[in-house]
């Protein structure tokens, strides 16, 4: 399968816990995004990276919230001292930007958090 | 990027035509128009896009007014797998950051 794969798929989690994601994008793709999903909502950009520089960050990316691109292949995305408001599907997606111009960006299945 | 307005949820006969609206009153010349669709607890999935032209590709075919202030997802016929929620999403040419996700239409297509 050569698509957007994340994992892990699911991830129970006590309050107050750290967690960390991880993405791995299209091979080629040297565009990758993290989106999150709440019920009913569409999904919420949170950050991007062209190859290992994360160029914008939403201000829904508190300071808990970090992620990490560093070889410009696979991300992760951490999130220190989980809170229930943080209960989401997690999405990553990737494009391949040439010329200042994207393809269309593929996403991965997403990783749902439950904080409990 | 331009809003987009959609309705909230749909119905479709199994077999029949779904035809999904999309106002983008405010799109500058610049811009295309993408459709996603997320089947439930999936990633969204890229359906097409456009500028000003009508696109077809195997899923699906977009019409984009000639003013271009709207269009139409048309999926020519639906089945039960393609019950799902499809967002419109108005993005730059050369716009490479973030699509900007409303909250869709939801197709619910029936037997």
């Amino acid at each position: 399968d050569t698509g957007v794969s994340q994992d892990p798929r699911h991830k129970i989690t006590k309050r107050g816990q750290n967690v960390t994601f991880r993405c791995d994008p299209i091979s080629e793709h040297n565009r990758l995004y993290w989106y999150r999903q709440t019920l009913g909502q569409g999904p919420e950009f949170l950050t991007y990276f062209q190859n290992e520089a994360q160029l914008e960050k939403s201000r829904l990316l508190s300071d808990r919230f970090s992620a990490e691109r560093p070889k410009g292949s696979f991300s992760t995305l951490e999130i220190q001292r989980t809170e229930q408001g943080d209960s989401a599907m997690y999405l990553c997606a990737s494009s391949l930007v040439i010329w200042g111009r994207s393809t269309e960006a593929f996403f991965g299945q997403g990783t749902r958090l439950t904080v409990v | 990027d331009a809003k987009t307005t959609q309705p909230p949820s749909m119905d479709c006969a199994e077999g029949r035509a779904a035809n999904l609206p999309c106002n983008h009153s405010t799109i500058s010349g610049n811009e295309y128009v993408y459709w996603y669709r997320q089947i439930h607890s999936q990633g969204p999935q890229y359906i097409i896009h456009g500028l000003k032209n009508n696109e077809t590709n195997e899923m699906a075919s977009l019409i984009i007014t000639e003013d271009r202030k709207s269009s139409t997802l048309i999926l020519p016929h639906a089945t039960l797998r393609d019950t799902a929620v499809y967002y419109c999403i108005v993005r730059g040419a050369y716009n490479t950051d973030k699509l900007i996700f409303g909250t869709g239409t939801r197709l619910q297509v029936f037997p």
